[in-house]
């Protein structure tokens, strides 16, 4: 079982809607929990941040933690042709490496 | 301020040759990590260096080297190409070690082994 499971996608949504992406992860180790978002031909950039669980919400952008279930989330709110881009989570445990998921690609449709 | 600098953006390599990648982190910033990012492994992390010491290493082989020097640039060396090691090569600074929370990454090197 790998450490962080991520589906890939393609994930295509219309404009406007409510994005849903989601990682499992199995280590309970695991307590910095990180989405970034990479455009085509770029580095990935960070857009979230969460230590342990909860709930953290930035403009458009909330990330769910929920260590019980192993699982956290990344909602988008008011889609824009602008967020399609391949979004990644990420992982670490205290002063150890982090760990990406394979990322989940994303179109939003105009 | 200027943000992550890597050279080369492109490099194109044989099997059994070696390569050298550099990265600037952002001023005064002391943490550069390595990644390695392929369409079937995804983004691996490589390596971290902070104040010119290795401080976390991933899963690679010893092909896979790297330093940083005392003005934070830091140097990634591929000793013995595979096919295998094409790939986007990225760093990524921050002022702290392991601060996954504020790295900031480079465009990368894409690097081709023929």
């Amino acid at each position: 079982q790998k450490e962080v499971e991520q589906d890939p996608g393609p994930l295509s949504v219309p404009e406007g809607a409510i994005v849903s992406l989601n990682c499992t992860y199995s280590n309970s180790a695991f307590q910095y929990f990180m989405w970034y978002r990479q455009y085509s031909r770029k580095g990935p950039e960070l857009l979230m941040y969460t230590y342990s669980s909860g709930n953290k919400e930035d403009g458009r952008f909330t990330a769910q933690v929920d260590k019980s279930s192993k699982y956290i989330s990344l909602f988008i709110r008011d889609s824009q042709p602008s967020d399609s881009a391949t979004y990644l989570c990420a992982m670490s445990a205290k002063d150890d490496k982090i760990i990406f998921g394979k990322g989940t690609r994303l179109h939003i449709l105009p | 301020k200027a943000g992550v600098t890597q050279t080369p953006r492109y490099l194109i390599k044989t099997r059994g040759q070696q390569v050298t990648l550099s990265c600037s982190p952002i001023s005064g910033h002391r943490s550069v990590s390595w990644y390695q990012q392929t369409p079937g492994q995804g983004l691996q992390f490589l390596f971290e260096y902070f104040s010119e010491t290795q401080r976390n290493k991933g899963n690679f082989p010893g092909r896979f080297s790297g330093r940083q020097f005392s003005n934070s640039r830091s140097e990634m060396n591929v000793s013995t190409l595979e096919l295998g090691d094409s790939a986007l090569y990225l760093c990524a600074s921050s002022y702290l070690a392991d601060s996954y929370n504020e790295q900031f990454f480079g465009p990368g090197t894409r690097l081709t082994v023929l």
